[in-house]
């Protein structure tokens, strides 16, 4: 049973526009991280969220921590072919990582 | 920023052989290490928690006899697949805990590991 309920599954978006990828669960965790992984390789940190309603922005990413520190988002604004991969979120407790599905992100040229 | 590798990256073995995975902090020492195993598009899933200098914690449903865990420096644990099956075929990665203020993982870029 996952923890965490990652939301769409998949996305296909044409490059330039905007995608919102969502990260639920039932559980409070002490921080929130969000990262992102190519095939074939290890994932990669993007951000991690710690304070409720904590509002972070990395040029185009701009990442969301509910009030209730249970779920967040990730939105990419003006998506390029880059942004391509797989967008993993991962609840923190005790140092451990409890990953959601992912969800799989295609931008078309 | 802290890097860690994995060797190898890929390794193809017969069943019934035992396949070893090194995991190495190339630039800082790492008292845990956790490794995960992710079988085609599905997300991670921890198997264990490797700490120097002791015993690893298992995850369960994670056979701590056919997964052995050896964290005997700061900078490497290794992961051997005992008795390998081609069930046990998947990407296995490991991440290294940094002991930064929030305790951040770096992961390695994985091993694939097929077993025929």
């Amino acid at each position: 049973t996952q923890l965490l309920e990652q939301s769409p599954q998949f996305l296909s978006i044409q490059e330039g526009e905007n995608l919102t990828v969502y990260c639920n669960s039932s559980s409070v965790f002490s921080s929130l991280q969000w990262y992102r992984q190519e095939p074939g390789e290890g994932p990669v940190l993007l951000v991690t969220v710690v304070t409720g309603g904590e509002v972070k922005k990395l040029k185009r990413l701009t990442f969301q921590f509910g009030d209730a520190r249970k779920d967040s988002s990730l939105h990419i604004t003006a998506a390029q072919p880059g942004d391509t991969g797989l967008y993993l979120c991962a609840g923190v407790n005790d140092y451990k990582l409890s990953f959601g599905a992912g969800t799989t992100v295609t931008v078309r040229a | 920023g802290a890097v860690v590798s994995q060797h190898p990256s890929w390794v193809i073995c017969k069943s019934g052989t035992s396949v070893k995975i090194e995991c190495r902090s190339l630039d800082f020492q790492a008292t845990t290490m956790f490794w995960y195993r992710q079988f085609p598009k599905q997300s991670l899933m921890l198997m264990a928690t490797s700490n120097e200098g002791s015993k690893a914690t298992y995850e369960q449903g994670v056979e701590k006899d056919k997964f052995l865990i050896n964290h005997a420096s700061l900078t490497l644990s290794t992961l051997t697949v005992t008795s390998a099956h081609p069930e046990d075929s998947s990407f296995y990665i490991c991440s290294a805990l940094s002991g930064s203020s929030y305790n951040e993982q770096f992961f390695g870029p994985g091993t694939r590991l097929t077993v025929l």
